[in-house]
């Protein structure tokens, strides 16, 4: 079955680490992007990506860093630069940036600062 | 700079009622608007898009409204049963990315 797939599920760090998340689609998707969700907030995008070896900052880029090396694949690092890093982290992809169309959602990661 | 604002925040209501949640934003230049489902820990799941020349969408017993000029989306869910207890949020597109709503938590009771 085609889909997202993020990994892992939760994430313990500590006090100055820098942690990547896993982000892999099989959708054959153009586009994919980064989200943090925090309670009671709308999701707000990190980064962003059309196309490989190309990515945009999104509204909350500071203290993450992204590749995008490969169509299939998109990891998020949380650097130690990011001050509140505890979060819910959602990865998306969709057939195009414009349209939005067929946007899937991985399960999400869940990252404990500790 | 685009602003979605969904009302209610939080929703309870018992099973077999009709009811309407809203979304608003702040900017009618829209692509497109989508109506997500997102349960507890997990990622969200597309319902129904909307794209900026349509009035509504309808899928099963979801049916989503669209009105650009007063920056308004509804979701209107028929029949309410306990599965559909989850939270629903809205974004819109104006071409490159989607905004989000805070969405609205819905519990329907048995």
């Amino acid at each position: 079955d085609g889909g997202i797939t993020q990994s892992p599920k939760y994430l313990f760090r500590k006090e100055g680490q820098n942690v990547t998340l896993s982000c892999e689609q099989n959708l054959n998707h153009d586009a994919m992007y980064w989200y943090r969700q925090d309670p009671g907030q709308g999701l707000r995008l990190i980064y962003y990506s059309q196309i490989v070896n190309d990515f945009q900052k999104g509204d909350i880029a500071e203290g993450y860093s992204v590749s995008r090396e490969k169509k299939e694949s998109f990891p998020l690092t949380v650097t130690s630069a990011q001050k509140n890093p505890t979060a819910f982290y959602l990865c998306a992809s969709s057939i195009d940036l414009r349209a939005g169309l067929g946007y899937t959602f991985g399960s999400g990661t869940r990252l404990t600062v500790v | 700079k685009q602003e979605v604002t969904q009302i209610p925040a939080a929703l309870s209501v018992p099973e077999g009622e009709n009811l309407v949640l809203n979304c608003s934003f702040t900017d009618s230049a829209i692509y497109n608007l989508q109506w997500f489902r997102q349960d507890p820990g997990k990622g969200l799941t597309s319902l129904l898009l909307i794209q900026s020349s349509q009035r509504e969408q309808t899928s099963g017993r979801l049916n989503a409204s669209l009105d650009k000029s007063s920056g308004r989306s509804t979701l209107y869910i028929a029949a309410s049963q306990p599965g559909d207890s989850a939270t629903y949020l809205c974004a819109v597109s104006g071409g490159q990315n989607f905004v989000f709503g805070p969405g609205t938590r819905l519990s329907v009771l048995p």
